[in-house]
C-alpha cells in the first residue's frame, strides 16, 4: 500500500552541492510530477512527465534537471544548490485528468 | 490570466458546525478540472474532491461537496458537521493541462471543540 514514496525525507546541504530527490509510485500512473511549496504559498509545477523517457517544465523549472528513466520513477536534480532552493518538495502521480496522489514531501534546507 | 484565488487565509468553526471554504477561479479555456487538497499539519497533501468542468451536478465525497458555480467562477468546498480532525490546510486547485496545474495559496481551518 505504499502509493507515491519520496525519499530522502530531510536533508540539508550546502550552497553549490549537488542532489538527486527520488520519486517512486507503484500505481502503474502515466504522469509525474515535482512541486515546490514555499512558506504561506501553494504548491508550483517544477518539472512533469507524461510518460516513461519524456519529460517537460512546469512553471518554475530553472535551477532543477528531472529524469524519467522508468516508469515507476522520476527523479529530481539539484546540479548546484542556492539558498532560493530551500523548500518542501513534493512528487505526486495520476492518470491522465485524474486526482494526482501525492508523497509525504522532502523538506530540503540550502544553507 | 489563470489562477486560483482563495481569500480566506484562516477560518475558525465550531465543531460540528459546516463550513464552506472559498475558491474562485480564473480561465477561458473551456475544459479543466479542479480539486480540493487537505494538508494537515503533518505535511502530506491528501486529495478530497474533484469537479470536471462539464460536470452537471456538485461533486460529493462523504462529508465533502464541491458547490460548482461555473458562471460566478466559483468551486467553494463545503464540509458538513465538522470534525476536529478537519484542522488543516485546504487547497484549491485548477487543472488545465497536465503542465499548467494551479494551486491556491490555501485556507487555514481550525475546528474549535
Amino acid at each position: 500500500n505504499a502509493g507515491v514514496t519520496q525519499t530522502p525525507k530531510f536533508r540539508v546541504l550546502k550552497t553549490g552541492q549537488s542532489m538527486t530527490l527520488l520519486c517512486a509510485q507503484d500505481m502503474n500512473h502515466e504522469y509525474m510530477y515535482w512541486y515546490r511549496q514555499d512558506p504561506g504559498m501553494g504548491l508550483r509545477l517544477i518539472h512533469y512527465s507524461v510518460g516513461e523517457g519524456t519529460t517537460a517544465k512546469g512553471e518554475v523549472p530553472d535551477g532543477y534537471n528531472v529524469s524519467r528513466l522508468k516508469k515507476q520513477n522520476f527523479l529530481l536534480g539539484l546540479e548546484s544548490a542556492a539558498p532560493s532552493q530551500t523548500s518542501v518538495y513534493f512528487c505526486a502521480s495520476s492518470y491522465w485528468e485524474q486526482p494526482q496522489h501525492f508523497g509525504d514531501g522532502t523538506r530540503l534546507s540550502i544553507l | 490570466a489563470q489562477k486560483i484565488t482563495q481569500t480566506q487565509p484562516g477560518m475558525f468553526v465550531q465543531e460540528k458546525e459546516a463550513v464552506t471554504l472559498d475558491c474562485t477561479y480564473d480561465t477561458s479555456d473551456p475544459s479543466y478540472g479542479l480539486f480540493w487538497y487537505k494538508q494537515p499539519s503533518s505535511g502530506e497533501m491528501i486529495f478530497l474532491i474533484y469537479q470536471g468542468s462539464y460536470d452537471q451536478q456538485n461533486a460529493t465525497e462523504g462529508r465533502y461537496s464541491l458547490n460548482f458555480q461555473k458562471a460566478r467562477k466559483s468551486a467553494n468546498l463545503v464540509i458538513s458537521a465538522s470534525q476536529l480532525g478537519d484542522s488543516a490546510m485546504y487547497f484549491c486547485a485548477m487543472s488545465l493541462s497536465a503542465s499548467k496545474i494551479i494551486f491556491g495559496s490555501g485556507t487555514r481551518l481550525s475546528i474549535r471543540p
